[in-house]
């Protein structure tokens, strides 16, 4: 069975443009969490979502969205973007709600200069 | 206090000796508990998951949690330089949302 894919693996964009980060799940997993790791901060939630409705969001400000469509693959989107955005970030996928034993994917390496 | 701590590291052990992870949690509510791996420059990768009190053993690798003392730990026997990664330790504190501590990179040395 094919793991979680994200796309694309690297970027570099500019302080002020958006980004749109996209994840498949794993065949059959319904959740997809978003994670973003930096070396400061380490793993921090996103959102996840389920049955394409965010159930949960992180500490996070309003420039950072997301959306999950039929098909369980996942966007997030970075509106406004600033230096400090700059980290890898994660998608995870699970089967179920309640089962947390979330797989990774490869990550997306996002610079802001 | 963070939701979610792990012992400081780095952590060295010598090869074929037990390394031992330690976690901490806030939240007495946590139902689930989880062992990542993460290798440099890779994604983390599960390796084990436990959700009662006790001892639960895969392989090379022991999870052991204690809900009194909010307590996860992880143990592995006969540390290989292939186990030379960070170890991130995951409380499920919420429906939908995993709190990772900020992680213990161990170091296994030949």
């Amino acid at each position: 069975k094919a793991g979680v894919t994200q796309t694309p693996r690297y970027l570099i964009k500019t302080r002020g443009q958006q980004v749109t980060l996209s994840c498949s799940p794993i065949s059959g997993h319904r959740s997809v969490s978003w994670y973003q790791q930096t070396p400061g901060q380490g793993l921090q939630f996103l959102f996840e979502y389920f049955s394409e409705t965010q159930r949960n969001k992180g500490n996070f400000p309003g420039r950072f969205s997301g959306r999950q469509f039929s098909n369980s693959r996942s966007e997030m989107n970075v509106s406004t973007l600033e230096l400090g955005d700059s980290a890898l970030y994660l998608c995870a996928s699970s089967l179920d709600r309640g089962t947390y034993e979330q797989y990774f994917g490869p990550g997306t390496r996002l610079t802001v200069t | 206090q963070k939701e979610v701590e792990q012992n400081s590291g780095p952590l060295s052990v010598p090869e074929g000796a037990i390394a031992s992870l330690n976690c901490t949690y806030s939240d007495r509510v946590s139902q689930s508990f989880f062992w990542y791996r993460q290798y440099s420059g890779k994604s983390p990768e599960l390796i084990m998951s436990i959700y009662s009190n006790g001892d639960k053993e895969d392989g090379r690798f022991t999870a052991q949690l204690n809900k009194a003392s909010q307590y996860v730990s992880l143990l592995i026997r006969d540390s290989q330089p292939s186990d030379s990664a960070t170890y991130l330790c995951a409380v499920d504190t919420n429906a939908g949302k995993s709190t990772f501590g900020d992680g213990t990179t161990l170091t296994v040395k030949p």
